[in-house]
Protein backbone atom coordinates (compact mmCIF):
# COMPACT_ATOMS: atom_id res chain seq x y z
CA UNK A 1 0.00 0.00 0.00
CA UNK A 2 1.29 3.58 -0.23
CA UNK A 3 1.39 5.42 2.60
CA UNK A 4 0.92 9.03 2.83
CA UNK A 5 2.48 11.64 5.18
CA UNK A 6 1.02 15.19 5.82
CA UNK A 7 3.51 17.50 7.75
CA UNK A 8 2.73 19.34 9.67
CA UNK A 9 -0.19 17.60 11.62
CA UNK A 10 -1.46 20.60 12.96
CA UNK A 11 -0.89 24.62 12.52
CA UNK A 12 -1.96 27.89 14.21
CA UNK A 13 -2.30 30.88 11.82
CA UNK A 14 -4.24 34.46 11.69
CA UNK A 15 -6.35 35.47 9.36
CA UNK A 16 -4.86 36.76 6.44
CA UNK A 17 -1.71 34.20 6.78
CA UNK A 18 -0.45 32.26 3.53
CA UNK A 19 -0.65 28.59 4.57
CA UNK A 20 1.12 25.54 3.13
CA UNK A 21 0.59 21.76 3.76
CA UNK A 22 2.77 19.28 2.51
CA UNK A 23 2.03 15.72 1.47
CA UNK A 24 4.31 13.05 0.46
CA UNK A 25 3.88 9.61 -0.84
CA UNK A 26 5.89 6.54 0.24
CA UNK A 27 6.36 6.04 -3.63
CA UNK A 28 5.80 7.80 -6.73
CA UNK A 29 2.41 8.70 -7.64
CA UNK A 30 2.86 10.92 -11.01
CA UNK A 31 0.04 13.40 -10.47
CA UNK A 32 -2.78 11.00 -8.88
CA UNK A 33 -3.34 13.15 -6.25
CA UNK A 34 -6.26 14.85 -4.51
CA UNK A 35 -6.95 17.37 -1.42
CA UNK A 36 -10.00 17.52 0.66
CA UNK A 37 -11.14 19.96 3.18
CA UNK A 38 -12.96 18.44 6.62
CA UNK A 39 -14.62 20.76 9.48
CA UNK A 40 -16.11 19.20 12.49
CA UNK A 41 -19.01 16.44 11.81
CA UNK A 42 -19.13 17.75 8.10
CA UNK A 43 -18.01 15.55 5.29
CA UNK A 44 -15.04 15.53 3.50
CA UNK A 45 -14.93 18.22 0.29
CA UNK A 46 -13.18 18.16 -2.39
CA UNK A 47 -10.64 20.81 -3.53
CA UNK A 48 -8.44 20.24 -5.93
CA UNK A 49 -7.45 16.97 -7.99
CA UNK A 50 -4.48 15.69 -10.15
CA UNK A 51 -2.31 17.84 -7.71
CA UNK A 52 -3.33 21.15 -9.10
CA UNK A 53 -6.70 21.42 -10.52
CA UNK A 54 -9.02 23.35 -8.50
CA UNK A 55 -12.61 21.33 -8.17
CA UNK A 56 -15.79 23.91 -9.66
CA UNK A 57 -16.97 26.07 -7.01
CA UNK A 58 -13.76 26.47 -4.99
CA UNK A 59 -12.01 29.38 -4.36
CA UNK A 60 -8.72 30.18 -6.65
CA UNK A 61 -7.00 31.31 -2.73
CA UNK A 62 -6.77 27.26 -3.03
CA UNK A 63 -3.63 25.75 -5.17
CA UNK A 64 -2.28 22.43 -5.51
CA UNK A 65 1.73 21.52 -6.49
CA UNK A 66 3.91 18.91 -6.78
CA UNK A 67 4.84 15.72 -8.67
CA UNK A 68 6.09 12.48 -8.22
CA UNK A 69 5.96 11.64 -4.49
CA UNK A 70 6.05 15.66 -2.96
CA UNK A 71 2.70 17.89 -2.99
CA UNK A 72 1.81 20.87 -1.84
CA UNK A 73 -0.98 22.56 -1.03
CA UNK A 74 -1.38 26.44 -0.22
CA UNK A 75 -4.07 28.79 0.80
CA UNK A 76 -3.07 32.19 -0.54
CA UNK A 77 -4.65 34.46 3.18
CA UNK A 78 -6.30 32.20 5.25
CA UNK A 79 -10.34 33.67 6.09
CA UNK A 80 -12.01 31.82 8.89
CA UNK A 81 -13.90 29.39 6.80
CA UNK A 82 -10.93 27.95 5.75
CA UNK A 83 -10.01 26.58 9.41
CA UNK A 84 -10.69 23.03 9.29
CA UNK A 85 -8.53 19.87 8.76
CA UNK A 86 -7.04 19.00 5.38
CA UNK A 87 -6.30 15.54 3.61
CA UNK A 88 -4.42 14.01 0.83
CA UNK A 89 -5.23 11.17 -1.22
CA UNK A 90 -3.58 9.26 -3.39
CA UNK A 91 -5.68 7.52 -6.29
CA UNK A 92 -2.53 6.52 -8.33
CA UNK A 93 -2.85 2.60 -7.24
CA UNK A 94 -5.67 0.54 -4.72
CA UNK A 95 -6.28 0.63 -2.24
CA UNK A 96 -6.80 4.26 -2.23
CA UNK A 97 -4.73 6.18 0.59
CA UNK A 98 -5.67 9.18 2.86
CA UNK A 99 -2.73 11.34 4.78
CA UNK A 100 -3.58 11.84 8.16
CA UNK A 101 -4.14 14.79 8.19
CA UNK A 102 -3.30 18.53 8.92
CA UNK A 103 -5.61 20.30 11.54
CA UNK A 104 -5.21 24.21 10.74
CA UNK A 105 -6.28 26.34 14.05
CA UNK A 106 -6.88 29.81 14.69
CA UNK A 107 -3.82 32.14 16.09
CA UNK B 1 -29.23 19.56 -6.64
CA UNK B 2 -27.05 16.59 -6.96
CA UNK B 3 -26.80 14.75 -3.47
CA UNK B 4 -26.11 11.87 -1.61
CA UNK B 5 -28.27 11.26 1.47
CA UNK B 6 -27.15 8.38 3.60
CA UNK B 7 -29.43 6.50 6.61
CA UNK B 8 -29.14 7.13 9.73
CA UNK B 9 -27.41 6.02 13.01
CA UNK B 10 -26.72 2.81 13.63
CA UNK B 11 -25.99 0.62 17.03
CA UNK B 12 -24.98 -2.82 16.34
CA UNK B 13 -23.11 -5.79 18.88
CA UNK B 14 -20.17 -7.25 18.15
CA UNK B 15 -20.50 -10.05 15.33
CA UNK B 16 -23.11 -8.23 13.97
CA UNK B 17 -24.38 -6.70 10.12
CA UNK B 18 -24.62 -3.51 9.77
CA UNK B 19 -26.48 -2.05 6.07
CA UNK B 20 -25.79 1.76 5.36
CA UNK B 21 -27.76 3.13 2.46
CA UNK B 22 -26.69 6.31 0.06
CA UNK B 23 -29.63 7.97 -1.79
CA UNK B 24 -28.41 9.51 -5.18
CA UNK B 25 -30.61 12.53 -6.78
CA UNK B 26 -29.97 15.14 -9.17
CA UNK B 27 -27.67 13.35 -11.44
CA UNK B 28 -27.81 9.82 -13.68
CA UNK B 29 -27.11 7.48 -10.92
CA UNK B 30 -26.16 4.86 -13.26
CA UNK B 31 -23.50 7.17 -14.80
CA UNK B 32 -21.10 6.98 -12.32
CA UNK B 33 -18.99 5.03 -9.71
CA UNK B 34 -19.66 5.05 -5.64
CA UNK B 35 -16.95 4.88 -3.14
CA UNK B 36 -17.48 3.67 0.49
CA UNK B 37 -14.94 5.34 2.68
CA UNK B 38 -15.07 5.38 7.13
CA UNK B 39 -13.60 7.75 9.13
CA UNK B 40 -12.66 5.44 12.87
CA UNK B 41 -12.33 8.43 15.55
CA UNK B 42 -9.43 10.16 15.69
CA UNK B 43 -8.17 8.05 12.69
CA UNK B 44 -7.63 8.82 8.91
CA UNK B 45 -9.75 8.54 5.99
CA UNK B 46 -9.64 4.87 4.81
CA UNK B 47 -11.00 3.50 1.52
CA UNK B 48 -13.58 0.12 1.47
CA UNK B 49 -14.57 -0.25 -1.87
CA UNK B 50 -16.62 0.82 -5.09
CA UNK B 51 -18.97 -0.10 -7.27
CA UNK B 52 -20.15 0.76 -10.81
CA UNK B 53 -23.54 1.71 -10.37
CA UNK B 54 -24.41 1.40 -13.99
CA UNK B 55 -22.69 -2.50 -14.24
CA UNK B 56 -22.76 -3.77 -10.39
CA UNK B 57 -19.17 -4.04 -10.60
CA UNK B 58 -17.44 -3.81 -7.63
CA UNK B 59 -13.70 -3.66 -6.06
CA UNK B 60 -13.04 -3.94 -2.39
CA UNK B 61 -9.92 -3.32 -0.40
CA UNK B 62 -8.25 -6.12 0.59
CA UNK B 63 -8.64 -5.16 4.47
CA UNK B 64 -12.59 -5.73 4.43
CA UNK B 65 -12.45 -8.47 1.33
CA UNK B 66 -14.87 -11.28 2.89
CA UNK B 67 -16.40 -9.04 5.02
CA UNK B 68 -18.04 -5.83 2.81
CA UNK B 69 -20.56 -6.59 0.26
CA UNK B 70 -21.45 -3.32 -1.70
CA UNK B 71 -24.56 -2.85 -3.77
CA UNK B 72 -27.04 -1.02 -5.68
CA UNK B 73 -30.69 -0.53 -6.62
CA UNK B 74 -30.92 1.26 -9.73
CA UNK B 75 -34.56 1.98 -9.82
CA UNK B 76 -34.07 3.73 -6.25
CA UNK B 77 -30.96 5.50 -6.99
CA UNK B 78 -29.03 3.83 -4.38
CA UNK B 79 -26.19 2.61 -3.07
CA UNK B 80 -25.61 -0.26 0.25
CA UNK B 81 -22.82 -0.86 1.85
CA UNK B 82 -22.62 -4.10 3.84
CA UNK B 83 -20.10 -4.88 7.17
CA UNK B 84 -20.15 -8.07 8.96
CA UNK B 85 -19.15 -9.75 11.66
CA UNK B 86 -18.69 -6.74 13.29
CA UNK B 87 -16.33 -5.73 15.81
CA UNK B 88 -15.48 -2.61 18.40
CA UNK B 89 -12.81 -1.28 15.83
CA UNK B 90 -15.36 -0.85 13.37
CA UNK B 91 -16.93 1.56 15.11
CA UNK B 92 -16.62 4.65 12.41
CA UNK B 93 -18.42 7.34 10.22
CA UNK B 94 -18.76 5.72 7.10
CA UNK B 95 -19.44 8.01 4.21
CA UNK B 96 -20.62 7.29 0.36
CA UNK B 97 -18.55 9.19 -1.74
CA UNK B 98 -19.75 9.57 -5.81
CA UNK B 99 -16.50 9.44 -8.63
CA UNK B 100 -15.94 12.19 -10.94
CA UNK B 101 -15.04 11.33 -14.15
CA UNK B 102 -12.26 9.44 -13.30
CA UNK B 103 -13.53 6.48 -11.08
CA UNK B 104 -11.14 7.17 -8.70
CA UNK B 105 -11.63 10.40 -7.73
CA UNK B 106 -14.27 11.39 -4.90
CA UNK B 107 -15.76 14.56 -6.07
CA UNK B 108 -18.95 14.13 -4.27
CA UNK B 109 -19.60 12.94 -0.60
CA UNK B 110 -22.45 11.99 1.49
CA UNK B 111 -22.96 12.98 4.98
CA UNK B 112 -21.87 10.27 6.91
CA UNK B 113 -23.95 7.54 8.73
CA UNK B 114 -22.31 6.79 12.15
CA UNK B 115 -22.00 3.11 13.21
CA UNK B 116 -21.32 1.97 16.92
CA UNK B 117 -20.37 -1.47 17.49
CA UNK B 118 -20.88 -2.50 21.41
CA UNK B 119 -21.64 -5.12 23.64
Amino acid sequence: DIQMTQSPSSLSASVGDRVTITCRASQAISNYLAWFQQKPGKAPRSLIYAASSLQSGVPSKFSGSGSGTDFTLTISSLQPEDFATYYCQQYYSYPLTFGGGTKVEIK
Amino acid sequence: QVQLVQSGAEVKKPGASVKVSCKASGYTFTGYVMHWVRQAPGQRLEWMGWINAGNGNTKYSQKFQGRVTITRDTSASTAYMELSSLRSEDTAVYYCARAGDSIVYLLLWGQGTVVTVSS
